[in-house]
């Protein structure tokens, strides 16, 4: 089982620019949670799919966020255009079924630094 | 509202000692709890988990965890530290279809 994989593992960038986030999630799973990870504000989910539909964005801070999945071995995050702030690691995690009560598997992470 | 604590930010703590990592949580209802550990540079790891039942749970790695209902705590424990679980420790609450994190308490073992 590979695991949650996304890509790429770092990301350096300009402000302005367009950044797109990928991330397979484990085959089988039918539930995909984005999160951003700082120092200073920790986990925070940005969004949550279900079956490959978006159930719950109301963490996605701003329009320049967006999230698709459009099928249920991928996703992306896309940030257009990107800023110093956005300067983060970003998690997706999957998990077997909705529900509060399951495990959540997390892929490792893309560090992303906005110059 | 819904919410996790850790009020420990950092802890250290020699290699060999024992290890008690705190977490309170406020939710209306029974909970699913949960712990997870984050190495430098990877992702979160499932060490266990409580939905019901006896309130010590076991985990991996040699951690296990208390629930206590009268104090909203599920604090997690190991009796001897070992150097390689240096990483940051989160408590997560289970609500609907996600999970309400903590801040995280960020450990260090000194040999």
């Amino acid at each position: 089982d590979a695991g949650v994989i996304q890509s790429p593992r770092h990301e350096v960038t300009e402000m302005g620019q367009e950044v797109t986030l990928r991330c397979k999630p484990i085959s089988g799973h039918n539930s995909l949670f984005w999160y951003r990870q700082t120092m200073m504000r920790g986990l925070e989910l940005l969004i949550y799919f279900n079956n490959n539909v978006p159930i719950d964005d109301s963490g996605m801070p701003e329009d320049r966020f967006s999230a698709k999945m459009p099928n249920a071995s991928f996703s992306t995050l896309k940030i257009q255009p990107s800023e110093p702030r956005d300067s983060a690691v970003y998690f997706c995690a999957s998990s077997p079924t909705s529900g509060g009560a399951n495990e959540q598997f997390f892929g490792p992470g893309t560090r992303l630094t906005v110059l | 509202a819904q919410s996790v604590t850790q009020p420990d930010i950092h802890i250290t703590v020699s290699e060999g000692a024992s290890l008690e990592l705190r977490c309170n949580y406020s939710y209306g209802a029974t909970p699913y709890l949960f712990w997870y550990v984050q190495s430098p540079g990877q992702g979160l790891q499932l060490l266990l988990k409580y939905f019901s039942g006896d309130t010590l749970v076991q985990g991996i790695k040699g951690f296990e965890a208390e629930f206590k209902r009268s104090q909203s705590s599920f604090n997690l424990r190991k009796p001897s530290v070992h150097w390689s679980d240096a990483a940051e420790y989160f408590c997560a609450v289970g609500s609907l279809y996600k999970y309400i994190f903590g801040t995280g308490t960020r450990l260090k073992v000194l040999a």
